[in-house]
C-alpha cells in the first residue's frame, strides 16, 4: 500500500464549478500537509500548506485536513481556466527527513 | 530572490554517456532533494541530503550518484545513461534538518532528459 493515495483524474469541469481535490494516506504521524499545483512542463509550486488538522482559507482555495480519516481536501471556488493544471498533495512528519506525495489530479476548467 | 535553480534545462543524451544535474538554492535551507517525474508514477525520490554533509538513498536511487559540495548545492550525476532513466528531474529543498521535520518543499522547473 502507497503513503499516500490520490485519485489521478482526470477531472474536468465548467468555470465557475466548485472543485474537490482528495488524498488519503495511512501514516498516523503525518502532521504537515501541502497541495501543489503543477503546470505543464512546469515545476511544482506551492499552493497551500496546513499543519495538524483543521481547515485554511486562501483567497478561492481552502484546504481541510481531517487527521483522525487520514483525509485531506483541497476545495476550488469560482474555479477559472487558469486553474488548469495537475495538483499534488505532499505531507511529512515531525521528525521525517522525507516528502511523501500523491501521483496528482488533473484538473481542466472549460470556459 | 532566484528560490531552485536547477541546470540544464534539457539535455539529450546517448546510451552510455554521463552527465551531471546542477541544482542551487539560495535560501538557506538544509535538506535538498532529487526527484524524478514520469507519466503516471508522479514524484519518485532518487537521492536526499537532510544536511550538509550527508545524503541518504530515497525510493529509486539505482543508477544516480549525489554530492552534496556544500549548502547551497546538490548535483545529481548519471554516470552511464540508460533510456529508462529518460525523464524530468526535479530538485527541491526545505527547512528543517536532519530527523528534524520538515515544512514546506520548494521545487526547480525542472529538467528534461532524454536517453536515446
Amino acid at each position: 500500500q502507497k503513503e499516500v493515495e490520490q485519485d489521478p483524474g482526470p477531472l474536468s469541469v465548467p468555470e465557475g464549478a466548485i472543485v474537490s481535490l482528495n488524498c488519503t494516506y495511512s501514516n498516523s504521524a503525518f502532521q504537515y500537509f501541502m497541495w501543489y499545483r503543477q503546470y505543464s512542463r512546469k515545476g511544482p509550486e506551492l499552493l497551500m500548506y496546513t499543519y495538524s488538522s483543521g481547515n485554511k482559507e486562501d483567497g478561492r482555495f481552502t484546504a481541510q485536513v481531517d487527521k483522525s480519516s487520514k483525509y485531506i481536501s483541497l476545495f476550488i471556488r469560482d474555479s477559472q481556466p487558469s486553474d488548469s493544471a495537475t495538483y499534488l498533495c505532499a505531507m511529512t512528519s515531525n521528525t521525517g527527513n522525507q516528502f511523501y506525495f500523491g501521483t496528482g489530479t488533473s484538473l481542466t476548467v472549460i470556459p | 530572490n532566484a528560490g531552485v535553480t536547477q541546470t540544464p534545462k534539457f539535455q539529450v543524451l546517448k546510451t552510455g554517456q554521463s552527465m551531471t544535474l546542477q541544482c542551487a538554492q539560495d535560501m538557506n535551507h538544509n535538506s535538498m532533494y532529487w526527484y524524478r517525474q514520469d507519466p503516471g508514477m508522479g514524484l519518485r525520490l532518487i537521492y536526499y541530503s537532510a544536511s550538509e554533509g550527508t545524503t541518504d538513498k530515497g525510493e529509486v536511487p539505482n543508477g544516480y550518484n549525489v554530492s552534496r559540495l556544500n549548502k547551497r548545492e546538490f548535483s545529481l550525476r548519471l554516470e552511464s545513461a540508460a533510456p529508462s532513466q529518460t525523464s524530468v528531474y526535479f530538485c527541491a529543498s526545505s527547512q528543517g534538518g536532519l530527523g528534524q521535520g520538515r515544512t514546506e518543499a520548494f521545487f526547480g522547473q525542472g529538467t528534461r532528459l532524454t536517453v536515446v
